[in-house]
């Protein structure tokens, strides 16, 4: 069964250092997301993605974070500077169409700001 | 605010039992809400959805039913088994300005089954 891949499954990071969360969606979807979640607390929207470009972002998705679909197949959040309230469990999601609830997430990366 | 939220954080049911779990939202424009799972070191899986042109959609061992005069939703699993524990989250479909919409999940429910 096709799934959604994420890389690294864990990455401790100093404060203040770039990071880069990579995904792999699933091959036909056209629609990739970026969701986090603290730990133990609920998943939060942070921006989706089609056809190359953000088309929703909410309003954790300040200047420090970026997405790229930088070929084909991947498609990455970038954290230029990151903060400690940035650790947290990220998922990347893809879905097939627009306007469905059905998204496929990956395992997540969680991100360990020191 | 908080905009969809549940009512418990946890719930324990014996396994094959049936398992009620609620969830409330204030948005009285919002038109379409799903039912996700995760289990413990996963993403979310998606379980089942329904829109607000309906009151009830069926699945394989569950139930979505909508009030929308109060505003809830609960989903129901049937003869619950151990691989149901997970914590469930309701989400609705929101937009940000955008015509594609996305999710905003609740704080979630932890389902446990006792065998």
């Amino acid at each position: 069964e096709p799934e959604v891949t994420q890389t690294p499954s864990h990455q401790v990071t100093q404060m203040g250092q770039e990071v880069i969360l990579r995904c792999v969606p699933i091959s036909n979807h056209l629609y990739f997301y970026w969701y986090r979640q603290i730990l133990g607390q609920k998943v939060e929207f942070l921006v989706s993605f089609y056809n190359n470009e953000i088309s929703e972002k909410s309003e954790i998705f300040d200047d420090q974070f970026s997405v790229e679909r930088p070929d084909g197949s991947n498609f990455t959040l970038k954290i230029r500077s990151t903060k400690l309230e940035d650790s947290a469990m990220y998922f990347c999601a893809s879905s097939e169409g627009q306007g469905t609830g059905e998204l496929f997430f990956g395992e997540g990366s969680r991100l360990t700001v020191l | 605010g908080e905009s969809v939220g549940l009512h418990l954080p946890t719930l324990s049911v014996q396994e094959g039992d049936n398992s009620i779990i609620n969830c409330a939202y204030s948005n009285s424009a919002s038109d379409y809400f799903i039912w996700y799972k995760q289990e413990s070191g996963k993403g979310p899986q998606f379980i089942i959805d329904i829109r607000s042109n309906m009151d009830k959609r069926q699945g394989q061992r569950v139930t979505v039913l909508l009030n929308k005069t109060v505003k809830h939703l609960s989903l129901q699993i049937a003869a619950t088994q151990p691989g149901d524990s997970a914590v469930y989250f309701c989400a609705e479909n929101r937009y940000y300005g955008g015509s594609q919409g996305n999710l905003i999940f609740g704080k979630g429910t932890k389902l446990s089954v006792k065998p």
